[in-house]
């Protein structure tokens, strides 16, 4: 089945050091969406990409989807405090265009501490 | 308020006692979906619904059962608990759109199994 891996599980970075964190598939995806999740919580939509080479950004997050819509990263510029939380990808992999069926598979997650 | 709510949110139960955790969405979303967290597998889905009287197994479907009756519920069900079912457990829902498919994630309900 599809899987998507993502790296690193774990960062820790002093605060105002960038962040980034990767996403691969194992098939080319529809679309891929991130997440964040901060302690305690529950996953909350960031963005999402469609085109092949899509470039989003956010504040000082910079969302990209790879040539081959295989891979994805999310980077965060100048880290704050208020970023701490774990950050998901999920590809999404459309399976039946006529029923609208698709899987949507999410990375572990990277969880990201920022240090004062 | 556009939300997906679950109850209970905290539940600590013994093997073997049947249970349900309820899941409602006012969003009128066709697709809903659960998972379950555990520390380093991230999120892994157990069960989706791409609509009323529709169902299917996602990645980890054992042990668990759901029903959707009504389009704005979708209830999982453990028969006989086990305590390698003791997790963090989301409800998510999403329209089935090509491209607004984002998932609105519950609150999370919190299951110990002694």
């Amino acid at each position: 089945g599809q899987q998507v891996m993502q790296i690193p599980q774990y960062q820790h970075v002093q605060e105002g050091e960038d962040f980034t964190t990767y996403c691969n598939s194992s098939t080319t995806l529809s679309n891929i969406q991130w997440y964040k999740q901060r302690p305690g919580g529950h996953p909350v939509f960031l963005i999402q990409l469609v085109k092949s080479g899509e470039v989003k950004k956010q504040k000082r997050l910079t969302f990209q989807f790879g040539e081959a819509k295989k891979n994805s990263s999310l980077h965060i510029t100048a880290t704050q405090t208020t970023d701490v939380g774990t950050y998901f990808c999920a590809g999404r992999v459309l399976l039946n265009s006529g029923a609208g069926s698709y899987q949507l598979t999410f990375g572990k997650g990277t969880k990201l501490s920022v240090i004062p | 308020e556009a939300q997906v709510t679950q109850n209970p949110r905290y539940l600590i139960t013994v093997t073997g006692k049947k249970l349900t955790v309820t899941c409602s969405q006012n969003m009128n979303h066709e697709y809903m979906s659960w998972y379950r967290q555990d520390p380093g597998l991230g999120l892994r889905q157990i069960y989706y619904s791409m609509n009323v009287e529709v169902t299917d197994k996602g990645d980890v479907p054992e042990g668990y059962k759901v029903s959707r009756k009504e389009k704005r519920n979708f209830p999982l069900i453990l028969e006989s608990p086990s305590p390698n079912q003791t997790s963090l457990y989301f409800c998510a829902s999403s329209a089935l759109a090509e491209i607004y498919n984002e998932q609105f994630f519950g609150p999370g309900t919190r299951l110990t199994v002694l």
